[in-house]
């Protein structure tokens, strides 16, 4: 069965700071990756998204993310954190080639930003 | 702006009553999905639909079913309510009305959060 781990559980970083957060996942095929960000209060949404092409993304505020297949990782960085960063990061996957399929998500990062 | 809208965002409900958890969108998505969260834990899928085809995950219990009368509403019932059902339940829809991949962005609703007394 599919699984993503996020190791990072919760981060604390001061502004400015450069943030990287871990995703690991388990399924041997064809994968789309996804990173969802859920700001206090608000509702999950995609920071960014890969499935194929270029394994460097970029996404919405400044984040990218780096798919290393041989790694099975699709980590998330951004060079300078900003205290509007404070949310839960989580990172999900799919199986690609299909009409549909449920995203497998992790268990979350939360991350602090303090100013 | 269109959206993922869910009533109510708070649900109390007693144990063993059957409570309805509903969600709208007017993103005119073919496939809407629920999840279920736990505290700390991730969103986990119970069910799709993909258009009217109804697609129940094998691990969702019996207690959980959903409706889809229309393509911008999708109803979950829960019948009897027990103490481990508490948990925020995320709607969320993605594709287009001719279909949908895999790859497609899924939107998600605010949630509505249960407790079961």
């Amino acid at each position: 069965a599919q699984s993503v781990s996020q190791h990072n559980h919760h981060v604390i970083l001061s502004e400015a700071a450069s943030l990287e957060l871990g995703c690991n996942y388990s399924y041997g095929g064809t994968v789309n990756l996804f990173w969802y960000v859920q700001y206090p209060g608000q509702h999950l949404q995609l920071l960014l998204k890969y499935f194929s092409g270029d394994p460097l993304v970029k996404g919405i505020k400044g984040f990218e993310a780096e798919f290393i297949k041989s790694k099975f990782s699709f980590n998330l960085r951004k060079p300078s954190v900003q205290w509007s960063d404070t949310a839960e990061y989580f990172c999900a996957v799919n199986r690609g080639n299909y009409n549909t399929d449920k995203l497998i998500f992790g268990t979350g990062t939360r991350l602090q930003v303090f100013p | 702006d269109a959206m993922v809208i869910q009533n109510p965002r708070y649900q109390v409900t007693q144990f063993g009553k059957p409570v309805t958890l509903s969600c709208s969108q007017t993103l005119n998505h073919n496939v809407m999905y629920w999840y279920q969260q736990k505290s700390s834990q991730a969103p986990k899928l119970l069910f799709h639909y993909y258009d009217k085809d109804f697609n129940n995950e094998a691990d969702t219990p019996d207690n959980f079913q959903s409706r889809r009368p229309n393509t911008s509403f999708c109803f979950l019932d829960i019948r009897s309510p027990g103490l481990g059902d508490a948990a925020m339940y995320l709607c969320a829809t993605s594709g287009g009305l001719a279909g949908g991949t895999s790859t497609d962005t899924q939107y998600f609703g605010p949630g509505t959060r249960l407790t079961v007394l």
